[in-house]
């Protein structure tokens, strides 16, 4: 079965610092996701792309956060002058179709410390 | 506003009792709900919808829009099945935007 890939498993960052998450959706699907989870707390939505533009975004995906789909493959997080608070379990998902019968695929996670 | 609870943290059952993880979800309009789990080390994954009515793995869930739950049901927990799950909701907006519960994490014991 396809998968989700998400780059790198683990990131350590100092605060104030840029990160970059990577992650290389399904081929054929065409809305993508991220979400965090921080450790002990839920699975959180951050953004939606679809259509190469942000369909949807929660209040926490604020100016400090920007995702891009530079080469039709990879689809990224990028997070500028981390927080301490940003140390969180990133998860990256795709889905051929928006809700009812769609099915999000996730990656397996790239978890961020910010020291 | 949208929200999902579960209730339990933590389910320990043996095995071949039945097992139920409650989910109960707040929503305004029409839902779309779903079961992810996640097994130790492995991603989360889709393990039921409610648009389905599938059985999967031994697993139902039936949408009460009555009492606004979508709780998780098997009659024989196999130690397999010890895993984290999560009910989520597919939001308002055509984003596909999924709403987590905190998670529950079930434990069968031999």
């Amino acid at each position: 079965e396809p998968e989700v890939t998400q780059t790198p498993s683990h990131q350590v960052t100092q605060m104030g610092q840029e990160v970059i998450l990577r992650c290389v959706p399904i081929s054929n699907h065409l809305y993508f996701y991220w979400y965090r989870q921080i450790l002990g707390q839920k699975v959180e939505f951050l953004v939606s792309f679809y259509n190469n533009e942000i369909s949807e975004k929660s209040e926490i995906f604020d100016d400090q956060f920007s995702v891009e789909r530079p080469d039709g493959s990879n689809f990224t997080l990028k997070i500028r002058s981390t927080k301490l608070e940003d140390s969180a379990m990133y998860f990256c998902a795709s889905s051929a179709e928006s809700q009812g019968s769609g099915r999000a695929f996730f990656g397996q996670g790239t978890r961020l410390t910010v020291v | 506003a949208q929200r999902v609870t579960q209730p339990e943290k933590l389910l320990s059952v043996f095995k071949g009792a039945p097992v139920e993880l409650k989910c109960n979800y707040s929503y305004s309009g029409s839902p779309e709900l779903f079961w992810y789990v996640q097994y130790s080390r492995q991603r989360l994954q889709l393990l039921l919808r409610h648009i389905s009515r599938e059985s999967i793995k031994g697993f139902t869930a039936d949408l009460n829009k009555g009492e606004t739950s979508f709780h998780l049901k098997k009659p024989f927990a196999q130690e397999e099945d010890s895993a984290m799950y999560y009910c989520a909701l597919s939001g308002s907006s055509n984003t596909g935007k999924l709403i987590f519960g905190q998670g529950t994490t079930l434990q069968v014991k031999p």
